[in-house]
């Protein structure tokens, strides 16, 4: 069955420090990976995506991501953290679109940054 | 701005009322989707439409209907309201993506908050 894990409920960070969140997926097939970002009371707005090539993935605001097929990982990284990075963050895995149920979620990850 | 858009933002129902949250995309994509997000919980799916007139079960659909008569709009209906219910629903459609498997991006309207008392 296909899910997706994020080990770290809530993160706490000072600022200008690197961070990592990590997402472990489990999927039968090639995985489509995303990050999203949600802002309080906001939508969730992609932050990079996964199809294929290139297992480093650049996306906005400064984060990248790491694809690792031999550990089912997609961790997401950024150098130096800025206060405006508080949020909450998803790890989602897709499928492709024959499929009914294209995505699934993990359960989050609450970035606080501190001074 | 093309995006899914919708309505209401916050609603407070008591228990055993109905209504109706509104969700319109103006960007002609076949599929669109209902989620629910609650603390800790991630996103879940409700429903979700292949196109106009076809809908199908997500995740957690009990309690819930839907209707897709047109490709814009796919209203997410509640009958008897409950207190489970208290959640704040996101409408979601996929975007082309390039890649040639034709792998799809999530556009999110901005949630509507629900609260059952």
């Amino acid at each position: 069955a296909q899910s997706v894990t994020q080990p770290d409920i809530h993160i706490t960070v000072s600022e200008g420090a690197s961070l990592e969140l990590r997402c472990n997926y489990s999927y039968g097939a090639t995985p489509y990976l995303f990050w999203y970002v949600q802002s309080p009371g906001q939508g969730l707005q992609l932050l990079l995506k996964y199809f294929s090539g290139d297992t480093l993935v650049q996306g906005i605001k400064g984060f990248e991501a790491e694809f690792k097929r031999s550990q089912s990982s997609f961790n997401l990284r950024k150098p130096s953290v800025h206060w405006s990075d508080a949020a909450e963050y998803f790890c989602a895995v897709g499928a492709l679109p024959a499929t009914g149920n294209q995505f699934y979620f993990g359960t989050g990850t609450s970035l606080t940054v501190i001074p | 701005n093309a995006g899914v858009t919708q309505t209401p933002k916050f609603r407070i129902l008591k228990i055993g009322q109905s209504m109706t949250l509104q969700c319109t995309q103006d960007m002609n994509h076949n599929y669109m989707y209902w989620y629910r997000q609650d603390p800790g919980m991630g996103l879940k799916l409700i429903y979700y439409s292949v196109g106009a007139g076809i809908t199908d079960k997500g995740e957690v659909p009990n309690g819930y209907n839907v209707s897709r008569s047109t490709t814009e709009d796919f209203p997410l209906r509640l009958e008897l309201a409950a207190p489970s219910q208290t959640s704040v629903y996101f409408c979601a459609t996929p975007s082309k993506g390039r890649h040639l498997g034709g792998a799809n991006v999530l556009t999110f309207g901005a949630g509507s908050r629900l609260t059952v008392l």
